[in-house]
């Protein structure tokens, strides 16, 4: 079964640190991008980090550039987060996804396997 | 940055019935790049269609999406209870890679 599952989320305080992991099971993990997108309370997604399958490019959303990185370990099947100077606006639950792939010859891009999510909370 | 516009913001329908979706982009999208999603409360968000128009799997086949350019649309034939939720739809971009747009509730009337 292919799986996503999500840990290390908590209660932090703001300026704090955290770090985010993601266990992947059940499909080629180094063939894949993988993905962030976290969902404020109440609110819709939005995209956080993503990195290519080798580790070799990293993209994140302009707020968390220079306080967030995104790693993998490609022999351990597995994701992380490393998550700093967080913010209450930071307050959200994190979902790890896999990311874009081939279908029929063609490449399409957007997150068809995702975790249950982990929650961060910042706050004092 | 392209910015996705989702309408309408709710939309009030009863099961049986069919539901139609908008979504807007400031710029023209590559149908590649367009996908939609499901969310139900306290579950992660589900994909249904990439590429505008391709279902993913496992998806039913009221389930269909269409479109081109800045205009796309989903369409779910016929309501079923479980088809009330959140809907998304999705952009992949330079900067930054992914945008969301701000979704379409569907509510039973």
């Amino acid at each position: 079964e292919v799986q996503l599952v999500e840990s290390g989320g908590g209660l932090v305080q703001p300026g704090g640190s955290l770090r985010l992991s993601c266990a992947a099971s059940g499909f080629t993990f180094n063939t894949y991008w993988m993905s962030w997108v976290r969902q404020a309370p109440g609110k819709g997604l939005e995209w956080v980090a993503s990195i290519k399958q080798d580790g070799s490019e990293k993209y994140y959303v302009d707020s968390v550039k220079g306080r967030f990185t995104v790693s993998r370990d490609n022999a351990k099947n597995s994701l992380d987060l490393q998550m700093e100077s967080l913010r209450a606006e930071d307050t959200a639950v994190y979902y790890c996804a896999r990311d874009s792939g081939w279908n029929a010859g063609s490449y399409y891009y957007y997150m068809d396997v995702w975790g249950k999510g982990t929650t961060v909370t910042v706050s004092s | 940055e392209i910015v996705l516009t989702q309408s309408p913001g709710t939309l009030s329908l009863s099961p049986g019935e069919r539901a139609t979706l908008s979504c807007r982009a400031s710029q023209s999208v590559s149908s590649s790049y367009l996908a939609w999603y499901q969310q139900k409360p306290g579950q992660a968000p589900r994909l249904l269609i990439y590429g505008a128009s391709n279902r993913a799997t496992g998806i039913p086949d009221r389930f269909s999406g269409s479109g081109s350019g800045t205009d796309f649309t989903l369409t779910i034939s016929r309501l079923e209870p479980e088809d009330f939720a959140v809907y998304y739809c999705q952009q992949y971009g330079s900067s930054p890679r992914f945008t969301f747009g701000p979704g379409t509730k569907v509510d039973i009337k």
